[in-house]
This record gives structure tokens, C-alpha cells and sequence, in this order.
């Protein structure tokens, strides 16, 4: 089982470009996040989706769009990239309903210089 | 605001030991509260908890959940080099939209333990 797949594991942008981190899993799963890790922290949600054609904010998602136009994919992009988002990026799916348990990617590594 | 709150932020033990450690939370809709570790990568999944006072138990492992305290505990007892990692407590928060359930998760900023030999 691959599971929950995301490239690239790890990226150098500089200041001002544009990146899409690719995230894909084949579970049939409905939900699917994108969570961000700043060293030392935890992890902070930037945008999730329940299902495809729908997506909604998390509690920071200033500087990023999503999409998710099929079940399987969740890409997450970065417009205009800052220092700020400098971080690890994990992305992560779980089956529909409350409660239930999220697998994980294995992160991807971005650093904005 | 929804927070989770996870003490120590460190802790060093040696080999054999006993530690526990802590999640207190404060979420809207609270559903479960779930245990990661995390390693080098990708946290990987402890345990889930929804029922106040019922243990879960994993071989060196175990949680508990308190509903009236807002607050779980993760136990590891005879502790061993391997356990040392980044422990993440998370609240999962559900609540209703686009006619569903939806299902996120409030983390805390984790525990790092480290087992010495």
C-alpha cells in the first residue's frame, strides 16, 4: 500500500516563485489535509477538503491555495513564496466522519531563501 | 479559540524508566483525542481515544482519557532507546459542513522525549 504520497520531499525556492507540493492517496479516502510544522511546534492545519470539488480553510492558510478535483489528489500551492513559509509540509487523508484516525505523507521539506 | 496544551516539552530519561506525559485541550465539537510519535518523518498513529476513563493499551504504551478534566495522559513504561521521538497530542474537532461530518485535528507542539542508555 503506498498510502498517502507527496512530492517533492524536499524543495530550496527563492523569494517570489511559485511551487505546487503534490500530494496523492490511494485509500478512497474523502478527507485530505494539508499541515504545516514549524521547528518546535506543532502541527497547524492550512487547508482541508472533505471530498472532491470541495475545500475549505484551516487556521493558516494566508499565502496558499488548494484544489481537489479527484478523490485522490490534494495538490497544495504556494503564490509568491516568503521566508515565512519555510517549513515542513505534510499532507494527510482519513476516511469521512468525526473521530476518525488521519494517515500522513512523510513531509516535504520547503525551505524560502 | 481551540488549543492543546502538552506538558513537559522535554523530557530526558534513562533506559528502564516510567514517564508520562500530558495533553490538556480545549476544542469545540470535541469528538477524540489521538497520540502520535513522531520520528524523522511523518507522525504515526498511537492511539485514539473517545470514552473518558477507559484505558488503551499497546504493548509498553497505554492512554487514558479525562472528559471532566479536559486532559489525557500517555504512559510508557520500561522505556527504551527507540521510544525516543516527539510525541503529539491531537483534539479532533468535528462538527458539520457541506451536509457532512467533518473531522479536524487540534495539535499540541509535542513532548520530546529522550531515552538515554
Amino acid at each position: 500500500n503506498a498510502g498517502v504520497t507527496q512530492t517533492p520531499k524536499f524543495r530550496i525556492l527563492k523569494i517570489g516563485q511559485s511551487m505546487t507540493l503534490q500530494c496523492a492517496q490511494d485509500m478512497n479516502h474523502n478527507y485530505m489535509y494539508w499541515y504545516r510544522q514549524d521547528p518546535g511546534m506543532g502541527l497547524k492545519l492550512i487547508y482541508y477538503s472533505v471530498g472532491a470539488g470541495i475545500t475549505d480553510k484551516g487556521e493558516v492558510p494566508n499565502g496558499y491555495n488548494v484544489s481537489r478535483s479527484t478523490t485522490e489528489d490534494f495538490p497544495l500551492r504556494l503564490e509568491l513564496a516568503a521566508p515565512s513559509q519555510t517549513s515542513v509540509y505534510f499532507c494527510a487523508s482519513s476516511y469521512s466522519g468525526a473521530g476518525n484516525t488521519i494517515y500522513f505523507g512523510e513531509g516535504s521539506w520547503l525551505t524560502v531563501v | 479559540e481551540d488549543k492543546v496544551v502538552q506538558s513537559p516539552l522535554s523530557l530526558v530519561v534513562h533506559e528502564g524508566d516510567t514517564v508520562t506525559l500530558n495533553c490538556s485541550y480545549e476544542v469545540t465539537n470535541f469528538r477524540s483525542l489521538l497520540w502520535y510519535k513522531q520520528e524523522k518523518k511523518a507522525p504515526t498513529f498511537l492511539f485514539m481515544l473517545t470514552s473518558s476513563g477507559i484505558e488503551k493499551k499497546s504493548g509498553r504504551l497505554s492512554s487514558i482519557l479525562d472528559k471532566k478534566e479536559l486532559s489525557s495522559i500517555l504512559n510508557i513504561t520500561a522505556t527504551q532507546t527507540g521510544d525516543s521521538a516527539i510525541y503529539l497530542c491531537a483534539g479532533a474537532s468535528t462538527g458539520l459542513n457541506y451536509g457532512g461530518a467533518t473531522n479536524k485535528l487540534i495539535f499540541g507542539t509535542g513532548t520530546l522525549l529522550a531515552v538515554q542508555p
